[in-house]
């Protein structure tokens, strides 16, 4: 079965340096999300990618947040200059068509630890 | 705002009982809901959406708009449904993002 391969599984920066994590979605899925689940919260949505640009994004994807999809195969998101409270496991997910009804299929995750 | 509530944060049952993960939601249009696991030290993977209305693995979902709920049951546990539960909501078409409650993990002792 295919799956969204993240990486690296845990990273671990001081508070200020720039962090990018890796993800490779399934390869015929079109649309590509990056979700962030902070230690006992909730998972929370943080955007969306779709035909190189951002589909949508929430208010905690501000200035210090990209994203981008350099190759056909590789999507990633950077963080410019992280702060303690982005410490957090970050899930990279694919789908084939919008998500909606549709399903998304989720990375293992990417585990940030900002000191 | 459309919000996610699942109130408890741990159920614990013995193998064989019937289990209730309560989902309640609030939206004013007409969602998608969904209800997705994550079992130890595996990803999020989706175990089922109300739009199917399918069962998987014993476990179902009945979406009550008059409730706004959207509870998951499975009539006789197994140990190896022991997991974390995330119900989901969508908005379908209007937006591309899922809202997820804070989880509930389920326990079934042998």
């Amino acid at each position: 079965e295919p799956e969204v391969t993240q990486t690296p599984s845990h990273q671990v920066t001081q508070m200020g340096q720039e962090v990018i994590l890796r993800c490779v979605p399934i390869s015929n899925h079109l649309y590509f999300y990056w979700y962030r689940q902070i230690l006992g919260q909730k998972v929370e949505f943080l955007v969306s990618f779709y035909n190189n640009e951002i589909s949508e994004k929430s208010e905690i994807f501000d200035d210090q947040f990209s994203v981008e999809r350099p190759d056909g195969s590789n999507f990633t998101l950077k963080i410019r200059s992280t702060k303690l409270e982005d410490s957090a496991m970050y899930f990279c997910a694919s789908s084939e068509v919008r998500q909606g009804a549709n399903v998304l299929t989720f990375g293992a995750g990417s585990r940030l630890t900002v000191l | 705002a459309q919000r996610v509530t699942q109130p408890e944060k741990l159920l614990s049952v013995f193998k064989g009982a019937p289990v209730e993960l309560k989902c309640n939601y609030s939206y004013s249009g007409s969602p998608e809901l969904f209800w997705y696991v994550q079992y130890s030290r595996q990803r999020l993977q989706l175990l089922l959406r109300h739009i199917s209305r399918e069962s998987i693995k014993g476990f179902t979902a009945d979406l009550n708009k008059g409730e706004t709920s959207f509870h998951l049951k499975k009539p006789f546990a197994q140990e190896e449904d022991s997991a974390m539960y995330y119900c989901a909501l969508s908005e379908a078409y209007n937006t591309d993002k899922l809202i997820f409650g804070t989880g509930t993990r389920l326990q079934v002792f042998p």
